[in-house]
């Protein structure tokens, strides 16, 4: 059974809409991340939490926004999307305490902004 | 600063060979962990193999292992014996003890195995 899960799966907005990417995980971990994916790139972090009610900035956090309500759910918000959004997101969880822990991730959304 | 780099874009081989896959990395920490991560065609991620730097035997699980070379700041990943289903695109990544848990990426090497 999938232990980090993402919906939606594919998602299609509109420039300036809202857009908000749900993960959860099932895994009992503390830190969750949220990455996005371009080609020639590879992974770049966009925002991680080290708990419920924790948020922090990563490497590109501009325009968008992370909401950990509680320790199974974290969600990337796009207030005002743009098409430079369109991207392919990945949701991971990871423990907290070893820095030798690796990260668990989930299936990824796809977004494409018009 | 912190830098990961894969400068191997793509790797074909033929199946039951062996393949060596580079990575070198940037970092002032005398402390970091060096991981490696394979991502399927269909996009799931999933963790492979880790490296201490203090740890001078190289790690190895299954048919993977790592040929770390500190001096170099080079970590390579070794497959042998591959199969079809090693096909995938692996990413390499470096976490430093400072760095509050975040793994920098390598922007991935993708391996074609050949029947």
């Amino acid at each position: 059974e999938a232990a980090v899960t993402q919906s939606p799966r594919n998602k299609v907005a509109v420039t300036g809409g809202k857009v908000t990417l749900s993960c959860n995980q099932t895994n009992n971990h503390n830190n969750m991340y949220w990455y996005r994916q371009d080609t020639g790139h590879g992974l770049r972090l966009i925002h991680y939490s080290y708990g419920a009610g924790s948020t922090e900035k990563g490497d590109i956090p501009d325009g968008y926004k992370a909401s950990r309500p509680s320790q199974e759910n974290f969600s990337l918000i796009l207030e005002l999307a743009t098409p430079s959004q369109t991207s392919v997101y990945f949701c991971a969880s990871g423990e907290q305490g070893g820095w030798d822990a690796e990260q668990f991730f989930g299936p990824g959304t796809r977004l494409t902004v018009l | 600063a912190q830098k990961v780099t894969q400068t191997q874009t793509s790797i074909s081989v033929m199946e039951k060979t062996t393949v060596t896959m580079d990575c070198v990395y940037e970092t002032q920490d005398s402390s970091y962990f060096l991981f490696w991560y394979k991502q399927t065609a269909s996009g799931e991620i999933v963790f492979l193999i880790r490296q201490d730097s203090y740890k001078k035997e190289n790690a190895t699980v299954g048919h993977y292992s790592l040929n770390f070379q500190k001096p170099k700041s080079s970590i390579g990943l070794i497959i042998t014996a591959t199969q079809i289903e090693d096909s995938a695109v692996y990413f390499c990544a470096m976490r430093e003890g400072r760095s509050n848990y975040q793994l920098i990426w390598g922007s991935g090497t993708k391996l074609i195995i050949k029947p």
